[in-house]
């Protein structure tokens, strides 16, 4: 149990376009998801907090506009990329809280954008 | 808001040893912190969690200390194994209206040599 799935798990893309990346909580209904962004060797850190059926609450200093996030149902979060450029890439990570389990989350694993 | 501070950034350990990590926190309202387990390219696993009710909890070769009143919590690995090389990242959570949003550590990078 416990599963979280992501797609793309890679991507490339042109500078100036979108990207959407999908995190769905494959046997369980997850009603908060995180969103993560991982440069190499560094932490985690957190973008948002997506809920289902309310707007996503953004960390400090993330745009967005820039990223958007949908939490459409209760297992499947969506974070576009907006307007793509070099400097977004990086290792995109979502998680979902266990429902039952206190603030228990499970890791998707990962999307790796490049974008060129 | 919270903000976790982790020790080492590296662990190097022979096979057979123990290894001990180490964060501390700032927000006394953290009720839940959680240890995962991050390979190269790969999601990170957690791999014990403990919660602010408990002072320590123990799976195997794994265990997590807590000591509320200093705000720090360690993770102990006994009889280390060369797949135990990984990051490591300790996390807290306040919960509550943050819905449980986790702050990392920086990270420990383990090897267990052979």
């Amino acid at each position: 149990g416990a599963v979280v799935s992501q797609h793309p798990s890679r991507v490339i893309c042109k500078s100036g376009t979108s990207v959407k990346i999908e995190c769905r909580s494959l046997d369980f209904q997850a009603t908060t998801m995180f969103w993560y962004r991982q440069f190499p060797k560094q932490s985690l850190m957190l973008m948002a907090t997506s809920n289902e059926g309310s707007k996503a609450t953004y960390e400090q200093g993330v745009e967005k506009d820039k990223f958007l996030i949908n939490h459409a149902s209760l297992t499947l979060s969506t974070l576009t990329v907006t307007s793509a450029h070099p400097e977004d890439s990086s290792f995109y990570i979502c998680s979902a809280k266990y429902p039952g389990k206190g603030d228990t989350q499970y890791f998707g694993p990962g999307t790796r954008l490049t974008v060129l | 808001g919270e903000n976790v501070e982790q020790h080492p950034s590296t662990l190097s350990v022979q096979e057979g040893d123990s290894a001990v990590i180490k964060c501390t926190y700032s927000d006394s309202a953290s009720n839940y912190f959680p240890w995962y387990k991050q390979e190269l390219g790969k999601r990170p696993q957690l791999i014990i969690d403990i919660r602010s009710n408990v002072g320590e909890k123990k799976d195997q070769r794994i265990a997590v200390t807590l000591n509320k009143t200093a705000k720090h919590f360690s993770l102990h690995i006994t009889e280390t194994q060369p797949e135990d090389s990984a990051v490591y990242f300790c996390a807290a959570s306040t919960g509550g209206t943050s819905y449980g949003k986790l702050t990392f550590g920086q990270g420990t990078i383990l090897t267990v040599h052979p």
